[in-house]
């Protein structure tokens, strides 16, 4: 079966921009998270989405924001961009007991 | 608060050789516990993860880890190490519930492969 789907690969935008990722998990799975990874910060927890409900939030300052749509994809925004937001987005799909599945991320370079 | 420490950033072995990956976590409850690996500019794969039961996992590409709750500790380990092996390799623990899904992440290891 198809894997977790995330668009677009690369974007490059401008600081105080706005922009919104893509994410269409495994069929079926009903949640979705998504995580940051950088250098100096590692992997980091963003939001994770169930049901078109979010269920827990990391550390993150309001300008990150997500939803979940009823076939459960799901998008990202981060508005009035910062170069540090400059980053691998990655978003995974779980079927709750069965562990994440990762997509292939989307890399974002804010100029 | 849940966490993962990574002890070695970088560990270099010979092709063929044994590799053993340390993790070490902290986490209140029992916890749910996972490798995945990252080449370059792509996704992480889930090498294995381990959530009740017998305290050795095997996983994909030849990979097992062994849960031992006394020491916190959930090594990688692989037998025999292929040149397609280098990668970057993450431990993760899982908690799970009504507050929601959420995975904290050691720092990595990244691995490289002497021919």
């Amino acid at each position: 079966k198809a894997g977790v789907t995330q668009t677009p690969r690369y974007l490059i935008k401008t600081r105080g921009q706005q922009v919104t990722l893509s994410c269409s998990p495994i069929s079926g799975h009903r949640s979705v998270s998504w995580y940051q990874q950088t250098p100096g910060q590692g992997l980091q927890f963003l939001f994770e989405y169930f049901s078109e409900t979010q269920r827990n939030k990391g550390n993150f300052p309001g300008r990150f924001s997500g939803r979940q749509f009823s076939n459960s994809r799901s998008e990202m925004n981060v508005s009035t961009l910062e170069l540090g937001d400059s980053a691998l987005y990655l978003c995974a799909s779980s079927l709750d007991e069965d562990g994440y599945t990762f997509g292939s991320g989307t890399r974002l370079t804010v100029v | 608060a849940q966490s993962v420490t990574q002890p070695d950033i970088h560990i270099t072995v010979s092709e063929g050789a044994s590799l053993e990956l340390r993790c070490n976590y902290s986490y209140g409850a029992t916890p749910y516990l996972f490798w995945y690996v990252q080449s370059p500019g792509q996704g992480l794969q889930l090498l294995l993860k381990y959530f009740s039961g017998d305290t050795l996992v095997q996983g994909i590409k030849g990979f097992e880890a062994e849960f031992k709750r006394s020491q916190s500790s959930f090594n990688l380990r692989k037998p025999s190490v292929h040149w397609s092996d280098a990668a970057e390799y993450f431990c993760a623990v899982g908690a799970r519930g009504a507050a929601g899904n959420k995975l904290t992440f050691g720092g990595g290891t990244r691995v490289l492969v002497k021919p």
